[in-house]
């Protein structure tokens, strides 16, 4: 089983919609939990961290941990074509490295 | 206020060659991470360095692969004797503290090998 799971999608909606993108890891000592987007051919780019279970909310997206599920969350309101990306989720312990999901693709389309 | 460089952004070697990638991190920052991402796999943590010395190179594959961070200078990855399964993105991470839950991303190198 890899430490971090996630659907690749793709996944489509069209613009306005809710995305609800979702990850999966088995390392009961994950303590941080991160979502990256990565455009084509770009580097990944932070949106977001979270420390332990909980909510996290930055403009239209909000990340949710559950611990006791193990279950990551990004939730992205009123989506816009301009969100259409790979988005990566990653968990790691304090001080060591990142472990990756595979990347969900997201398509918004107008 | 320049964030993570790497150079090159494209590299073409033939099988046998050498490659080496290099990368700036963000001023300040002094702690490096290397990563490769496969077609269709995941990013995967390569190495991970501080200035002049190496804390983490558990991904790093066993032959072939060296990184390194000098005192002076960007942090150098350098593949020897490229294979073709060696094609992939390789990307730079640098962080402020060493939280890698904190680092910034490079653009990448995407490098091929024929």
């Amino acid at each position: 089983q890899k430490e971090v799971e996630q659907d690749p999608g793709p996944l489509s909606v069209p613009e306005g919609a809710i995305v609800s993108l979702n990850c999966t890891y088995s390392n009961s000592a994950f303590q941080y939990f991160m979502w990256y987007r990565q455009y084509s051919r770009k580097g990944p780019e932070l949106l977001m961290y979270t420390y332990s279970s909980g909510n996290k909310e930055d403009g239209r997206f909000t990340a949710q941990v559950d611990k006791s599920s193990k279950y990551i969350s990004l939730f992205i309101r009123d989506s816009q074509p301009s969100d259409s990306a790979t988005y990566l989720c990653a968990a790691n312990q304090a001080g060591t490295a990142l472990i990756f999901g595979k990347g969900t693709t997201l398509s918004v389309s107008s | 206020n320049a964030g993570v460089m790497q150079n090159p952004r494209h590299l073409v070697r033939r099988r046998g060659q050498e490659a080496r990638l290099r990368c700036s991190p963000v001023k300040g920052h002094s702690h490096v991470y290397w990563y490769r991402q496969l077609p269709e796999e995941g990013l995967k943590f390569m190495v991970y360095l501080q200035k002049e010395n190496i804390i983490d190179e558990s991904g790093m594959p066993k032959e072939r692969f060296s990184a390194e961070f000098p005192k002076e200078g960007p942090s150098i990855l350098r593949i020897q004797q490229v294979v073709r399964g060696d094609s992939a993105a390789y990307f730079c991470a640098s962080s402020y503290r060493p939280e890698p839950q904190e680092q910034f991303f490079g653009p990448g190198t995407r490098l091929t090998v024929l």
